[in-house]
């Protein structure tokens, strides 16, 4: 059973540049979330949806990010313009919640490295 | 402000030892708390936690919470090189089952042959 896939991997990019990055969750997850990691903040969370809607995005940075869920099986998260101070590990996880019964286990991807130049 | 921090930041020690991990938290709304481990790549779930006093236990890893005196923490009995990690406590603050997940910064552990 495939896993969280995010895309790409690794993207390296200058100032002002426009960047998206990509995300399958779990088939069968009714929740998505985007995680930013730096060595300074360590794991933050940037939002997250439940069956497809945002639910809190109180952690996106600016008006500079954004995120879209168009359906169950795929998420973008959105920098335009990107700035050095973006560059991190942008984690993306899934998580099937239930009503009444959540284990709070999150699987994630294996994150999109951002360098901003 | 919800704040999840955890102890020692980094720590070395040597195959056979054990090791305490601590976390505390300060939450409005605690739901449950979780150990994950990060190696080089993408986090992956140790134990969820929910009840003070109840120990988990995995193998070599074992946890136990104290919502009383607000931690947790991780042991890792007779240490081996592939316990070399960052091993990352959250906290589920959210009363509204939605799985929001706050982070600590994370322990990084190091063992040495």
């Amino acid at each position: 059973d495939a896993g969280v896939i995010q895309s790409p991997r690794h993207e390296v990019t200058e100032m002002g540049q426009e960047v998206t990055l990509r995300c399958k969750p779990i088939s069968g997850h009714n929740s998505l979330f985007w995680y930013r990691q730096t060595m300074m903040r360590g794991l933050e969370l940037l939002i997250y949806f439940n069956n497809n809607v945002p639910i809190d995005d109180s952690g996106m940075p600016e008006d500079r990010f954004s995120a879209k869920m168009p359906n169950a099986s795929f998420s973008t998260l959105k920098i335009q313009p990107s700035e050095p101070r973006d560059s991190a590990v942008y984690f993306c996880a899934s998580s099937l919640i239930l009503t009444g019964q959540n284990t709070g286990e999150l699987f994630f991807g294996e994150g999109s490295r951002l360098t901003v130049l | 402000e919800d704040k999840v921090v955890q102890s020692p930041l980094s720590l070395v020690v040597h195959e056979g030892d054990t090791v305490t991990l601590n976390c505390s938290y300060e939450v409005t709304n605690f739901r449950s708390l979780l150990w994950y481990k990060q190696e080089k790549k993408a986090p992956t779930f140790l134990f969820m936690l929910t009840s003070s006093g109840i120990e988990k236990k995995s193998g070599r890893l074992s946890s136990i919470l104290d919502k009383k005196e607000l931690f947790s923490i991780l042991n890792i009995t007779a240490t081996q090189t592939g316990d070399s990690a960052v091993y990352l406590c959250a906290v589920n603050v959210t009363p509204s089952n939605t799985g929001k997940l706050i982070f600590g910064q994370g322990t990084t552990l190091q063992v040495k042959p």
